[in-house]
């Protein structure tokens, strides 16, 4: 089916355990944020967004932070379950722009 | 996957032949996207439409035409497919643009040049 790619990083956790996933974005005049989960053989499907106005915010089991002294997004699972395994990448939107995509992060759950 | 579907979703095709995707959608949003997806690469926009008969050009545009005859319907031409455009070829809407323009994937076409 369809994948991402061959030689991502990879974060492998224990089902029931929170998991972090880091992206470093390019431009410190992004304004938007988007994280995105994609399953082998599938599209990308969007999890959760936040504008730069803020620096965090929470959806269904799902966290994200943004930190932009550093440029930095991070993406927080709690209990992690085998269906949460998948690609999650990060999109950023620079003033209005077009997304700009990460090449993503595999998370492989551990039953 | 957000009321998209593309055809075909996958094609076995050779070099020098011209290739069509379609890409279709049922919720009347305005704006709509074509990505390659590679190995080493994130998503890579081709081209795009914000509205009927209004496309402009991705960053990875060479090789590629688009048509949008229909809000619906968001068609991508290899005029000539090359062996560089085998990929994963996505197609992608959204309701408005700049912030706040979150964008919804189709299930994605996977392409080979031979």
């Amino acid at each position: 089916g369809e994948s991402v790619g061959l030689h991502l990083p990879t974060l492998s956790v224990q089902e029931g355990d929170n998991s972090i996933i880091n992206c470093a974005y390019s431009n410190s005049a992004s304004d938007y944020f988007i994280w995105y989960k994609q399953e082998s053989g599938k599209g990308p499907q969007f999890i959760i967004d936040i504008r730069s106005n803020m620096d965090k915010r929470q959806g269904q089991r799902v966290t994200v932070l943004l930190n932009k002294t550093v440029k930095h997004l991070s993406l927080q699972i709690a209990a992690t379950q085998p269906g949460d395994s998948a690609v999650y990448f990060c999109a950023e939107n620079i003033l209005g722009g077009k997304l700009i995509f990460g090449q993503g992060t595999e998370l492989s759950v551990k039953p | 996957d957000a009321g998209i579907t593309q055809s075909p979703r996958h094609k076995v095709t050779e070099t020098g032949t011209p290739v069509t995707l379609r890409c279709h959608q049922t919720e009347n949003h305005r704006y709509m996207y074509w990505y390659r997806q590679d190995p080493g690469h994130g998503l890579r926009l081709i081209h795009y439409s914000y509205g009927v008969k209004d496309t402009d050009k991705g960053e990875v545009s060479d090789g590629y035409s688009v048509s949008r005859s229909k809000t619906e319907d968001f068609l991508l031409t290899l005029e000539s497919a090359t062996s560089s455009q085998t990929s994963v070829y996505f197609c992608a809407i959204s309701e408005r643009e700049g912030i706040y323009n979150e964008q919804f994937f189709g299930p994605g076409t996977r392409l080979t040049v031979l």
